[in-house]
């Protein structure tokens, strides 16, 4: 059972470029998240995508936009990239279980993306 | 956005020693998880927590989702060498679906 896998690994690119993300989630997922994690800070939630739509949205500035396809793979986009946008881009999958007292809700990360911004 | 306070903020043990570190946020959770990450990994998912008073273990490490839904508790017993790396709580609340994480407890173990 494959996990979740992103791509690519690492990235480098000049202020004012675009970059996109890819993510696949966990077999079984129906929903994908993505954070943002600076040097040694804990990750920081940038949106979360289901039924192919953005259900939920952290605070980071509309130059970050995503997508959820139809097999439930999503992508991030970055508009006109800063130098404070590099980061580790880390995607994650998660879907609702059904406990015996309560729903579940377990979420899992990939390897993430390493964007380095010059 | 919000993060939740964990502490300590690092750590530095002798193997074989056990270790414990908490997470408090100002707001309700429903949900918490703990995450280990290494590093250039993604977080690594180690326990889920749903109710509140709730203690639940996975080998070592033993989880707790705290009384008032505002803190949870991680200890790790007997260390190893292995269990080096950084240390999150992410907690969840019914009001929303995304997942606030701590500013982590980074782990040393002196072999």
């Amino acid at each position: 059972d494959a996990g979740v896998t992103q791509s690519p690994t690492h990235l480098i690119k000049t202020r004012g470029q675009q970059v996109t993300l890819r993510c696949s989630p966990k077999s079984g997922h129906d929903t994908v998240s993505w954070y943002q994690q600076a040097l040694g800070q804990g990750p920081q939630f940038i949106f979360q995508y289901y039924e192919e739509e953005e259900r939920q949205r952290g605070n980071f500035p509309d130059r970050f936009s995503g997508h959820q396809f139809p097999n439930y793979s999503s992508e991030l986009n970055v508009n006109a990239l800063l130098l404070g946008d590099s980061a580790l881009y880390l995607c994650a999958s998660s879907s609702v279980g059904t406990g015996v007292f309560y729903p579940t809700y377990e979420q899992y990360f990939g390897p993430g993306t390493r964007l380095t911004v010059t | 956005g919000q993060q939740l306070n964990q502490s300590p903020q690092s750590m530095f043990i002798q193997e074989g020693e056990d270790v414990s570190m908490n997470c408090t946020s100002s707001s309700i959770f429903n949900t918490w998880l703990w995450y280990k990450q290494e590093p250039g990994e993604g977080p690594v998912l180690l326990i889920a927590l749903y109710k509140a008073g709730e203690l639940t273990s996975n080998g070592r490490l033993t989880a707790q989702f705290g009384i008032t839904r505002k803190d949870s508790f991680l200890n790790i017993s007997a260390s190893i060498p292995s269990d080096v790396g950084i240390y999150f709580c992410a907690g969840r609340s019914n009001t929303g679906n995304q997942f606030y994480f701590g500013t982590g407890t980074s782990l040393t173990v002196i072999p």
